[in-house]
């Protein structure tokens, strides 16, 4: 199985400020049959279902803001928010979807 | 807009069976990937299964195969689980989710397993 690693556990971050999580994979996310990475990040908030916010490891989902990217390739990713708003709190989760079983990391807590 | 409803969660006694369903609208299902995640109180996803849209293909989280078994009737655009030989290790709320990437998610219903 594909063991998915993040870091920080948790942040506390200023308002404004950048927030930015790792999340490490125990094998290559790079797909060589369309040179994607096979990488998510969700948002969940307390009392609700996981939003998709990446997916491709830096494509934004529709709607998302802007201040959300995802960045990285092979083993190593990142999201980061740009600038903290109030209504970033939450947990947040990176997922591979490469190989059966999908996987996910154990959740990064962002708090302000 | 795309919507996924689940239902059927409770409580059960460890031993016991219970059937999951997800109804699902606003995108043409047959054409879908869906997935079962269940995620503990305070604990990170866990996926639980997978069927191709045509029902064809399934595959099962070690925890589950053998107990729990994925079913979908893309004519009402339903998935159903169907978990039988419950254990404790089985409490949490149980999401289906849309496509290889899980790009949508219900939101869950909850399944206790207790005495």
């Amino acid at each position: 199985d594909i063991v998915m690693t993040q870091s920080p556990d948790s942040l506390v971050v200023s308002l404004g400020e950048r927030a930015t999580i790792n999340c490490k994979s125990s094998q290559s996310l790079l797909h060589n049959s369309n040179n994607k990475n096979f990488l998510t990040w969700y948002q969940q908030k307390p009392g609700q279902s996981p939003k998709l916010l990446i997916y491709w490891a830096s494509t934004r989902e529709s709607g998302v803001p802007d201040r959300f990217s995802g960045s990285g390739s092979g083993t190593d990713f990142t999201l980061t928010i740009s600038s903290l708003q109030s209504e970033d709190v939450a947990v947040y989760y990176c997922h591979q979807y490469f190989s059966i079983p999908w996987t996910f990391g154990q959740g990064t807590k962002v708090e302000i | 807009q795309v919507q996924l409803m689940e239902s059927g969660g409770g409580l059960v006694k460890p031993g016991g069976s219970l059937r999951l369903s997800c109804a699902a609208s606003g995108f043409p299902f047959g054409d879908f990937f869906m997935n079962w995640i269940r995620q503990a109180p305070g604990r990170r996803p866990e996926w639980v299964s997978f069927i191709n849209g045509g029902g064809t293909t399934v595959f099962y989280a070690d925890s589950v195969r053998g107990r729990f078994t994925i079913s979908r009737d893309n004519a009402k655009n339903s998935l159903h689980l169907q978990m039988n030989s419950l254990t404790v290790d089985d409490t949490a709320v149980y999401y289906c989710t849309r496509g290889v990437s899980s790009d949508s998610w219900g939101q869950g219903t909850l399944v206790i397993v207790s005495s």
